[in-house]
């Protein structure tokens, strides 16, 4: 079974950092590219970044380009969110979803991220 | 970037009736492979989205047999044949045809 499970969410100031680390398990993990979405409390879904097989390939929403970095070690079977310089609407629910075929057949529950002072 | 459109926004249903989301795209999503990249997905209260359909009208592994989507282009469609209380929640469809960008959202509820 697909499982993905997300961690390393906070409260945390503005132009504060965290790093969100997702573990996959139940499939190879580095056949697969992987991506984060997130979901703004009440509001709809936006695809953050994603990152192919062996990380040599990585693109971002426009927003976040030059503050987060998508990562992963396939040792591991993890993947990661590097956010930094965060700002207010950065607040959201953060998914780890496997990207395949150009869509998103699995979705981990995400972890929250709030980001005030 | 491609903006999906989705309507209603709200769609409130009758238990056993059927329900239908448009969702209307800004440019084609037929992909230079030759395939259409939009799917469906469903949010129920609480947990995360679960794809139903991909490629337009595939639906995934487990997915009831009540939901088939359809369109080509820049037209798409979600159908519910026999609305139960378990659809209840917010359905999105999502195109991977020119990045990845999802519509607002379509809240389904019972009358």
């Amino acid at each position: 079974e697909v499982q993905l499970v997300e961690s390393g969410g906070d409260l945390v100031q503005p132009g504060g950092s965290l790093r969100l680390s997702c573990a996959a398990s139940g499939f190879t993990f580095g056949a697969y590219w992987m991506a984060w979405l997130r979901q703004a409390p009440g509001k709809g879904l936006e695809f953050v970044a994603q990152i192919n097989q062996d990380g040599s390939e990585k693109y971002s929403l426009d927003s976040v380009k030059g503050r987060f970095t998508i990562s992963r070690d396939n040792a591991k079977n993890s993947l990661y969110l590097q956010m930094n310089s965060l700002r207010v609407e950065d607040t959201a629910l953060y998914y780890c979803a496997r990207d395949e075929g150009r869509s998103f057949p699995y979705w981990g529950r995400g972890t929250l991220v709030s980001v005030s002072s | 970037d491609v903006v999906l459109t989705q309507s209603p926004l709200s769609l409130p249903v009758t238990l056993g009736q059927p329900a239908s989301i448009s969702c209307r795209s800004t440019q084609s999503l037929v992909h230079s492979d030759g395939n259409t990249y939009l799917g469906w997905l469903q949010q129920r209260p609480g947990q995360s989205p679960r794809r139903l359909i991909y490629k337009v009208s595939n639906r995934d592994s487990g997915v009831p047999d009540r939901f088939s989507g359809s369109g080509a282009g820049t037209d798409f469609t979600l159908k519910i044949s026999r609305v139960e209380a378990e659809d209840v929640g917010v359905y999105y469809c999502m195109q991977g045809t020119n990045w990845r960008t999802f519509g607002q959202g379509t809240k389904v509820e019972i009358k």
